[in-house]
Order: structure tokens, then sequence, then C-alpha cells
């Protein structure tokens, strides 16, 4: 158990509509990134945010947006849902910014789009 | 892009030594390289990581080149429950970005 938390477990949703993915840090930890993970390939990074501020940005349109709160929980929300948006959602929460700390990851949101 | 490459997949007997490469023939400077292990239906967990030479935990080795354009990850007498799928990881500091590689599914045989 890496104490990273993740809501819902599964979901799903239709073509064109909003989701909110949900993930609870390791205590003291103050980073957390987001990661997509489509079947039978590696997680791909989405972003991450470091202090409530985005910290780096993967390859992904601007409708996969996220926010950091106080507690250092985080939200990822993605827009205009697509087929391919199918997908388990991955966050890791990190002690710090630096790029050298290792990354706890939570279980995983899996999204389903119809 | 730091494109990662692995082998798909790999069978081992167990108590066998397992040693996994991972191309990265653009890496730069100060990008850092770890390894994960995943199990079915949960997230990726830590093994190793290191920048250059040889790192060695409790649990394996990380072999790095001079040219760091690949890096193998060596388990050592590996047991049924090693079964799972390896990721390599470059971390670049330029950007703040995050690469996986495609994976190494490793099926561990008695």
């Amino acid at each position: 158990e890496t104490g990273v938390t993740q809501s819902p477990t599964h979901l799903i949703k239709t073509r064109g509509q909003q989701v909110t993915l949900r993930c609870s840090s390791q205590s003291g930890h103050n980073t957390v990134s987001w990661y997509q993970q489509a079947l039978g390939q590696g997680p791909q990074f989405i972003f991450q945010y470091y202090r409530e501020e985005e910290n780096g940005r993967g390859n992904f349109p601007p409708r996969f947006s996220g926010l950091q709160f106080p507690n250092y929980s985080s939200e990822l929300n993605v827009n205009a849902l697509e087929l391919d948006d199918s997908a388990l959602y991955l966050c890791a929460s990190s002690l710090s910014g630096t790029l050298t700390d290792t990354q706890y990851f939570g279980p995983g949101t899996r999204l389903t789009v119809l | 892009l730091a494109k990662t490459t692995q082998p798909i997949s790999m069978d081992s007997y167990e108590g066998q030594e397992v040693n996994i490469t991972c191309s990265h023939n653009n890496i730069a400077t100060n990008d850092y390289i770890t390894w994960y292990q995943q199990f079915p239906s949960q997230g990726p967990r830590f093994i190793i990581q290191g920048y250059k030479t040889k790192v060695t935990n409790e649990v394996a080795s990380l072999f790095i080149p001079a040219d760091r354009k690949s890096s193998t990850l060596s388990l050592p007498r590996v047991s049924l429950s090693d079964t799972a799928v390896y990721y390599c990881l470059v971390a670049r500091n330029t950007g703040n970005q995050f690469y996986f590689g495609t994976g190494t599914s490793l099926t561990v045989i008695p």
C-alpha cells in the first residue's frame, strides 16, 4: 500500500460528457502527477502539480485539466470525452517537485467511454 | 520526446537471474532512469533508480553504460511472485517530463 488513494475505482461515461477523477496523495507529499494508461500500454504522462501549480505537462489536449488543493489532493478533469479516453488513469504522489523523487502510485481509476 | 523501447515479453524459470533492457537512444544529459513493476489492476511500484554506472538495492540492480542510451534491470533469482510487467521511466528535467517505456511482461515459470 502506497497511501495514495483514487476515486472512483470505475466509471462509465458516454462520448461528449465530462468527468472528474480524484486523488489523495501520501501524507507529507506536495506533488501529484497524473498518467493515462491504455490497455496493454505504458502510462503516458498527462501533467504534474507541485504546491498547487502545474509543474509540467505531457502531450495532451487542453480538455485535460487539473487542480491541486491546499491539502495537496488533486483532481483530473476531462471534457468532451472521446472513445479513446477509455483507459486506466493513475495518479502518483511524490515528496517534492524534484525529478529524482520516487513516485508512489495509486491503484487507478478505470474509465470507460461508450 | 524521450522514446523508450523494451522487449514485449520474457520468460524465466524460478531461481534464475533476469535481465531486462530498455533502449533510450535520445536520453538527455540531466535525465534520470527509473524502473517500475506493475501487477494487474495495480499502479506501478518503484524498483530502482539511477543516472549512470551501477546501482544496487535489496531487490535489483540497474546497469547504465557510459553513453546512457540503454539501461538494464537485473533481478536476481526470480520467484513466481516476480511475474509482472516491468517499465523503465525516463524523467526529463527540461519541462519536467516523464516517459514510460513500452513495458516488458515477465513470466516466471516453476
